[in-house]
């Protein structure tokens, strides 16, 4: 089944604790990138991959770190994770970057820092 | 600054009724639009894509697309209350590699 599994699904921590995301997609798709919501914000870009070793910031990227060591998963690391942080997470993954074509969601990770 | 709007709702309609759900954007050389539902608590589900103006119809779903006007909606026929859910619009502009998504507009469908 062509899927982005994220996990964990959910996760409370404690400030200051570094943590990863981990996301991994099953379709051959070059474009990864990474979205939080928050109530009456909508979705929110904080990084996305082009490609193998190619990152970049979305609107949001501030204490949120990304790596693409391998075409099919793209980790969301959380360097010194702070209570604004709090969300919904989502990984995404689309055949290309250019626009062209939709998206493809992971099931969403709820992070709690407290 | 692109931008994606939509009134956020909540868009409440009777069961079999007609959803009508609109979005409007700023970039003019956006060339790509999508609908998503997302349920509470689940993620985006792509529904729709458009890319040419005019109607696309999948089966109760229709996206309309003016690229003249910077409109682009979705229609629900005979709307179910499975179909409560938030609604988002995206758009994607040639060679962009962020698509933007507005805010959503919240359905429900009442028995």
């Amino acid at each position: 089944e062509a899927q982005v599994t994220q996990n964990p699904r959910y996760l409370i921590t404690v400030t200051g604790k570094k943590l990863t995301v981990t996301c991994s997609q099953n379709m051959n798709h070059e474009y990864m990138s990474w979205y939080r919501q928050d109530p009456g914000l909508g979705l929110r870009q904080i990084y996305y991959s082009m490609n193998v070793e190619v990152t970049d910031k979305g609107d949001v990227p501030e204490g949120y770190k990304v790596s693409r060591k391998e075409k099919r998963n793209f980790p969301l690391i959380l360097e010194s994770p702070s209570p604004n942080q709090t969300s919904l997470y989502f990984c995404a993954s689309s055949l290309s970057g250019q626009g062209a074509y939709g998206y493809t969601f992971g099931s969403g990770t709820r992070l709690t820092v407290v | 600054q692109k931008e994606v709007e939509q009134n956020s709702g909540p868009l409440s309609v009777p069961e079999g009724a007609i959803a009508s759900l609109n979005c409007t954007y700023s970039d003019r050389v956006s060339q790509s639009f999508f609908w998503y539902r997302q349920y509470s608590g689940k993620s985006p589900e792509l529904i729709m894509s458009i890319y040419s103006n005019g109607d696309k119809e999948d089966g109760r779903f229709t996206a309309q697309l003016n690229k003249a006007s910077q409109y682009v909606s979705l229609l629900i026929r005979d709307s179910q209350p499975s179909d409560s859910a938030t609604y988002l619009c995206a758009v994607g502009a040639g060679g962009s590699y962020i698509p933007t998504f507005g805010r959503g507009t919240s359905l429900i469908v009442h028995p």
